[in-house]
């Protein structure tokens, strides 16, 4: 089917420790792909990108590649902070206009 | 330049009601989503507005309806409210025409809660 998949959380970090977040996509095509990200009581915010095959989306010190072969869109950050805490939600295009199709979100949470 | 603003932040309905929910997009936006987040099923797309039209929906019952005004603010309707209709609603919006790799863009959500 058409899906996106995320490793399951919660995910807990210390301070400047490396983050992966796995994110997995299938599709017809190859749909563009975003990072959102939720702080708490808030709504989702756009973290990144990446609209074609190889493209690299970054942003605040987060990136994540297309990776066609691997239909994969994994989330990384070199050394994350407290105000990261957050869940995290990897989406893809969903074939129409102003649909996208969510993973089911990540909880990262950063301790000093 | 102004968010995505939702109107109210917080309800509570009991069974059998019905209720709105307001959007007002960023300016110039006028593409309008509405999604339904539960802990349960996660994100779900429920219907997209443009231009006053609904160009398209998700799988959702007849009872979750909405529209978009001329000014491209948008509301959703529930009618006949049932318990698993709790859930955070969220709206989105964008310029509407820039294809599959236009952004999103998210306000703060309306928290539904359904006794």
């Amino acid at each position: 089917g058409n899906s996106v998949t995320q490793m399951e959380g919660p995910v807990t970090l210390s301070e400047e420790a490396f983050l992966t977040i796995n994110c997995t996509y299938t599709a017809t095509g190859y749909p563009s792909l975003f990072w959102y990200v939720q702080y708490p009581g808030e709504g989702l915010q756009l973290l990144l990108k990446a609209t074609k095959a190889d493209d690299k989306g970054s942003n605040k010190g987060f990136e994540a590649t297309y990776r066609k072969e691997t239909t994969s869109f994994h989330l990384e950050k070199g050394s994350v902070q407290v105000s990261d805490s957050a869940v995290y939600f990897c989406a893809r295009y969903g074939g129409s206009q102003g649909n996208l199709i969510f993973g089911k979100g990540t909880k990262l949470s950063v301790k000093p | 330049k102004a968010g995505v603003t939702q109107t109210p932040r917080y309800l509570i309905k009991t069974r059998g009601q019905q209720v709105t929910l307001s959007c007002s997009p960023i300016s110039g936006h006028r593409s309008v989503s509405w999604y339904q987040q539960t802990p349960g099923q996660g994100l779900q797309f429920l219907f997209e507005y443009f231009s006053e039209t609904q160009r398209n929906k998700g799988n959702f019952p007849g009872r979750f309806s909405g529209r978009q005004f001329s000014n491209s603010r948008s509301e959703m309707n529930v009618s006949t409210l049932e318990l698993g209709d709790s859930a955070l609603y969220l709206c989105a919006s964008s310029f509407g025409a820039g294809g599959p790799g236009e952004t999103q863009y998210f306000g703060p959500g309306t928290r539904l809660l359904v006794l």
